[in-house]
């Protein structure tokens, strides 16, 4: 069965500083990964998609996540937090773009000023 | 920028009363999902909908729940006889084809009492 962790369920960042959010999957084929964002109130907006091809990603926002195979990990990376960017981070993998979709259980992310 | 909506925001409904949530997908979508969050979980998927029929479905899609899409704009999820564990935000999304974004909307809150 396919699953997905992320094992920090809030990190604080201070703004300006770097980030890395944490994700680790179990998928019995090739994986389609992604990466969407929550703010309050708001809809899944996706930030970025791994199918295939080049392992290292860019995404909208200035975010970009590495596709691990060896490690199953996706994480996402961005190298300077805004305040605008406290909101609540999921991971998920699937067959493809929209279907069967697994969650992770989301990273809250607070930047401090 | 065209987005998928979903109505009402926030519902609430007695035990065992039947609820239609409804989303209007973004209009050349082919693809339709529905998704739910129950609170402090993670996003689970529900069904998948595809060319006027269910394409898959999750173990928690029961009888109890339905998707219809009405008319050429609109897509249903039917829960017919809501239990208190139903409360969950719902989420609807949908996309152009398999391996394309999948845009969700803003997600409808239910609360059975």
């Amino acid at each position: 069965a396919q699953s997905v962790t992320q094992p920090d369920i809030h990190i604080t960042v201070s703004e300006g500083a770097s980030l890395e959010l944490r994700c680790n999957y179990s998928y019995g084929a090739t994986p389609y990964l992604f990466w969407y964002v929550q703010s309050p109130g708001q809809g899944l907006q996706l930030l970025l998609k791994y199918f295939s091809g080049d392992t290292l990603v860019q995404g909208i926002k200035g975010f970009e996540a590495e596709f691990k195979r060896s490690q199953s990990s996706f994480n996402l990376r961005k190298p300077s937090v805004h305040w605008s960017d406290a909101a609540e981070y999921f991971c998920a993998v699937g067959p493809d773009a929209g279907n069967m979709l697994t969650f992770g259980g989301g990273t809250r992310l607070m930047v401090k000023p | 920028e065209p987005e998928v909506t979903q109505t009402p925001s926030h519902q609430v409904t007695q035990m065992g009363q039947e609820v239609i949530l409804r989303c209007v997908p973004i209009s050349n979508h082919l693809y339709f999902y529905w998704y739910r969050q129950i609170l402090g979980q993670k996003v689970e998927f529900l069904v998948s909908f595809y060319n006027n029929e269910i394409s898959e479905k999750s173990e928690i899609f029961d009888d109890q729940f339905s998707v219809e899409r009405p008319d050429g704009s609109n897509f249903t999820l039917k829960i017919r006889s809501t239990k208190l564990e139903d409360s969950a935000m719902y989420f609807c999304a949908s996309n152009r084809g398999a391996n394309t974004e999948a845009f969700f909307g803003q997600g409808t809150r239910l609360t059975v009492v």
